[in-house]
């Protein structure tokens, strides 16, 4: 069965800090990788996605992420980070032959100080 | 602009009494879901509709249903909320045809409503 696990629950950074989120899958063979971010009283928004090809992947807001099939690993990334990425980042893993169900992780908490 | 729309936001009711959680969207998508999440924990999916056909995840309790009068509304119904029921209750949409991958996968990207919380007192 697919799992997710992030490991850190909450974490916290100075502002212009550089980041990364860790995100570990369990699936028995190349499954799709997501990244969401939820602000405050908002929905779920997709940062980026991996399904196949170059192992970096670009996304919004100045994100990246590296997908690691030796580490089943799918670590977010951000060189700098700014006040307004304070969210909860969630790690999801969708089996190619079902994309309609995604299955999350329990997310990380950024807080970000000035 | 095209949007995931829920209502209420917050949402509160007694214990036992049933409860009914709304969303609809301007995006066109007939793929619509409904997610749970309780505090500190992951967005879980309930169930989701294809166009009309309801897809119910196994472990979906029985007290959950949910209808879909047309493309763009949802309802999610808790017919006896009890305390454990409390949570965010999401509402995404997709649309199956969105990008074709390789190996004949598609993938249908999912777009989130800001949910409404429910407190079950």
């Amino acid at each position: 069965a697919q799992s997710v696990t992030q490991p850190d629950i909450h974490i916290t950074v100075s502002e212009g800090a550089s980041l990364e989120l860790r995100c570990n899958y369990s699936y028995g063979a190349t499954p799709y990788l997501f990244w969401y971010v939820q602000s405050p009283g908002q929905g779920l928004q997709l940062l980026l996605k991996y399904f196949s090809g170059d192992t970096l992947v670009q996304g919004i807001k100045g994100f990246e992420a590296e997908f690691k099939r030796s580490q089943s690993s799918f670590n977010l990334r951000k060189p700098s980070v700014h006040w307004s990425d304070a969210a909860e980042y969630f790690c999801a893993v969708g089996a190619p032959d079902n994309t309609d169900k995604l299955i999350f992780g329990t997310g990380t908490r950024l807080q970000v100080f000035p | 602009d095209a949007m995931v729309i829920q209502n209420p936001r917050y949402q509160v009711t007694q214990f036992g009494k049933p409860v009914t959680l709304s969303c609809s969207q301007t995006l066109n998508h007939n793929v619509m879901y409904w997610y749970q999440q309780k505090s500190s924990q992951a967005p879980k999916l309930l169930f989701h509709y294809y166009d009309k056909d309801f897809n119910n995840e196994a472990d979906t309790p029985d007290n959950f249903q949910s209808r879909r009068p047309n493309t763009s509304f949802c309802f999610l119904d808790i017919r006896s909320p009890g305390l454990g029921d409390a949570a965010m209750y999401l509402c995404a949409t997709s649309r199956d045809d969105t990008v074709w991958l390789a190996g004949g996968y598609s993938y249908n990207e999912q777009f989130f409503g800001p949910g409404t919380r429910l407190t079950v007192l």
